[in-house]
């Protein structure tokens, strides 16, 4: 069956523009993580849908944000973009909410902001 | 806060060689464990997981780790590297009660693996 699909995979903003970033999980799965992954940073949490609803929020700044749609489907949004926001954003899908279903991860959209 | 450490930023073996991740965990509670692999150009993979039962666990390409609670650690190993392992390995904590699928990320150890 198909993976974790994210689009686009590549992406050039320039600073202060806004960017949405899509994914499509495994089929059946209702939960989706996102990540941001910096060579300084490494890899951290942004947030997780369940059926629609945010079920965790990691230490972003408001200019992240997401939602879920009723297919799955997820999007996230950056507003105001900043240098710093220059990363690979990675999407994880799960059959259900919790870490203890196994989460996989698609290859990533890499945002630059110039 | 949570946090995970790795130890080992990058690690440089040759083939045949033994490898010994370090993975410590700060975090008193109920945890599941993670080891995920990212080949070059190639997205995350599980290589292995922990939740309850044995502490050692087996996963793909031969690797395995050790759930040491007393230690806070949960170390990646494998008998005898390839170098196909090149990559870098990352693990992950989630706080099985409180946190539902938030992982948190040590910073990663790259392989390289000579031939």
């Amino acid at each position: 069956k198909a993976g974790v699909t994210q689009t686009p995979r590549y992406l050039i903003k320039t600073r202060g523009q806004q960017v949405t970033l899509s994914c499509s999980p495994i089929s059946g799965h209702r939960s989706v993580s996102w990540y941001q992954q910096t060579p300084g940073q490494g890899l951290q949490f942004l947030f997780e849908y369940f059926s629609e609803t945010q079920r965790n929020k990691g230490n972003f700044p408001g200019r992240f944000s997401g939602r879920q749609f009723s297919n799955s489907r997820s999007e996230m949004n950056v507003s105001t973009l900043e240098l710093g926001d220059s990363a690979l954003y990675l999407c994880a899908s799960s059959f259900h909410s919790g870490a203890n279903y196994g989460y996989t991860f698609g290859s990533g959209t890499r945002l630059t902001v110039v | 806060a949570q946090s995970v450490s790795q130890h080992n930023h990058h690690v440089i073996l040759s083939e045949a060689a033994s490898l010994e991740l370090g993975c410590n965990y700060s975090y008193g509670g109920t945890v599941n464990l993670f080891w995920y692999v990212q080949y070059p150009g190639q997205h995350l993979q599980l290589l292995l997981k922990y939740f309850s039962g044995d502490p050692l666990v087996k996963g793909i390409k031969g690797f395995e780790a050790e759930f040491i609670k007393s230690k806070f650690s949960f170390n990646l190993r494998k008998p005898s590297v390839q170098w196909s392992d090149t990559a870098e390995y990352f693990c992950a904590v989630n706080d099985r009660n409180n946190q539902g699928g938030k992982l948190i990320f040590g910073q990663g150890t790259e392989l390289s693996v000579k031939p």
